[in-house]
């Protein structure tokens, strides 16, 4: 079965700073691999995916099959940035998607 | 609807009482996930439709919980006799037909066991 551990459970960082949200998974075959934010009072919502290798609002994630990680990047945080983020996966060949325990992430003024 | 719609958005149920938990996915969408989010964690997963058909229920944490789909449209999770540790988000979630496409979430029903 697959697996998702986001080893942060928190993350404080100051406006401008770099941030990286880590994401690790364990899967014996091919994943699709989503970020997912939510923010204060709405609802789960999709961030990014590793298919469409797309930035979205400036965040990036680089899918590593040898190190089994798909970290999320944003060189410059911006304050609007702070919300939670999960971590998904997804087999390629179905569409049961498993999360991570989610990062919160601070960015402070 | 626009969107995923879950109903009631609170719930407060005395324990031992059974509470029905509904789900109206976005029109069309194949796949339909059920999640059980505790206070400050992340989404676990229950239970995964594919149209009427239950593929994977390895979630649900007891046989007091059971979900069910008969249209393959709407869904209902059903919790029996309630206990205070099912207090909890219960999110919904549908995607449409192709493979790994972006899973629309519900608000949640927020179920409180008193």
């Amino acid at each position: 079965a697959q697996r998702v551990t986001q080893p942060e459970k928190l993350l404080s960082v100051f406006k401008g700073a770099p941030v990286e949200l880590k994401c690790n998974y364990s899967y014996s075959g091919s994943p699709e691999l989503f970020w997912y934010v939510q923010y204060s009072r709405q609802r789960l919502q999709l961030l990014l995916r590793h298919i469409s290798r797309e930035s979205i609002k400036g965040f990036t994630a680089d899918l590593n099959k040898g190190e089994t990680s798909f970290h999320l990047k944003k060189p410059f945080a911006q304050e609007e940035d702070s919300a939670m983020y999960y971590c998904a996966l997804s087999p390629l060949s179905n569409n049961d998607m498993r999360f991570g325990a989610g990062t919160r992430l601070t960015v402070k003024p | 609807g626009a969107g995923v719609s879950q109903s009631p958005r609170y719930k407060v149920a005395k324990r031992g009482q059974d509470v029905a938990l509904r789900c109206d996915p976005i029109s069309g969408h194949v796949s339909l996930f059920w999640y059980q989010q505790a206070l400050g964690q992340g989404p676990e997963f229950l239970t995964y439709f594919q149209n009427e058909a239950q593929l994977d229920k390895s979630g649900l944490p007891s046989d007091r919980f059971f979900a069910e789909r008969p249209e393959g449209s709407v869904s209902t999770l059903k919790i029996q006799r309630t206990q205070q540790e099912d207090s909890a988000v219960y999110l919904c979630a549908s995607s449409p037909q192709e493979q790994n496409t972006e899973a629309f979430f519900g608000q949640g029903t927020r179920l409180t066991v008193v």
